[in-house]
């Protein structure tokens, strides 16, 4: 059974950047069927998704977020990681990874999802 | 950019009703991609649907998804306690972005 584990990063200032793990474990990161997402979820509010990436290294981004975020994977480690530069308050969330399924890179569902580590951006 | 627009913005009802929720794209969705999410209160989301009116692995026939173009519904056929939850349409097709839904709470009544 996949399980996804978020790294828990905690609080960062304004400014900072904000750099997660997503931990895959029941299942190979390196299957090319699967792409690996990340989404966010501000607090009382709906979902958001940052961008998903394929083993081999295809990545794509959600253009409102796309010039502050970068996605990156370790097959030998069976992990896949954000980093999300230039915080501000408005970047604190809920962050998610979750394992994507569709035909292309940006056409994702996502199942299952991690549970999730809270990010709180404040000076 | 694609809009995804769900209602009603709550829906309040008792255990054992039908509940019957929207989602509607401000564009034709033609190939059909969209997904809908459980979330219950401090969990993650949890897939039901995907591809408008398939049913994810282990998720019960009492849910179902249906709908083409850029009205798409799920549907409850009879409400269980574990069913009142905040659920989110999705859309993967087309162009990016990968986008949401505002959500829809359903409450008890």
């Amino acid at each position: 059974q996949l399980q996804l584990q978020e790294s828990a990063p905690g609080l960062l200032k304004p400014s900072e950047t904000l750099s997660l793990t997503c931990t895959v474990s029941g299942d190979s990161i390196s299957t090319d069927s699967y792409y690996w997402g990340w989404l966010r979820q501000p607090p009382g509010k709906g979902l958001e998704w940052i961008g998903s990436i394929h083993y081999r290294g295809g990545t794509t981004y959600n253009p409102s977020l796309r010039s502050r975020v970068a996605i990156s994977v370790d097959t030998s480690k069976n992990q896949f990681s954000l980093n999300l530069n230039s915080l501000t308050a408005a970047d604190t969330a809920v962050y998610f990874c979750a394992r994507g399924w569709g035909i292309q890179l940006w056409m994702n569902y996502f199942d299952p999802w991690g549970r999730g580590t809270l990010v709180t951006v404040s000076s | 950019e694609i809009v995804l627009t769900q209602s009603p913005g709550t829906l309040s009802l008792s255990p054992g009703e039908r509940a019957t929720l929207s989602c509607r794209a401000s564009q034709s969705l033609s190939s059909g991609y969209l997904a809908w999410y459980q979330q219950r209160p401090g969990q993650a989301p949890r897939l039901l649907i995907y591809a408008a009116s398939s049913r994810a692995a282990g998720i019960p026939d009492r849910f179902s998804g249906s709908g083409s173009g850029t009205d798409f519904i799920l549907t409850i056929s009879r409400l269980e306690p574990e069913d009142f939850a905040v659920y989110y349409c999705q859309r993967y097709g087309g162009s990016p972005p990968i986008s949401f839904g505002g959500g829809t709470k359903v409450d008890i009544k």
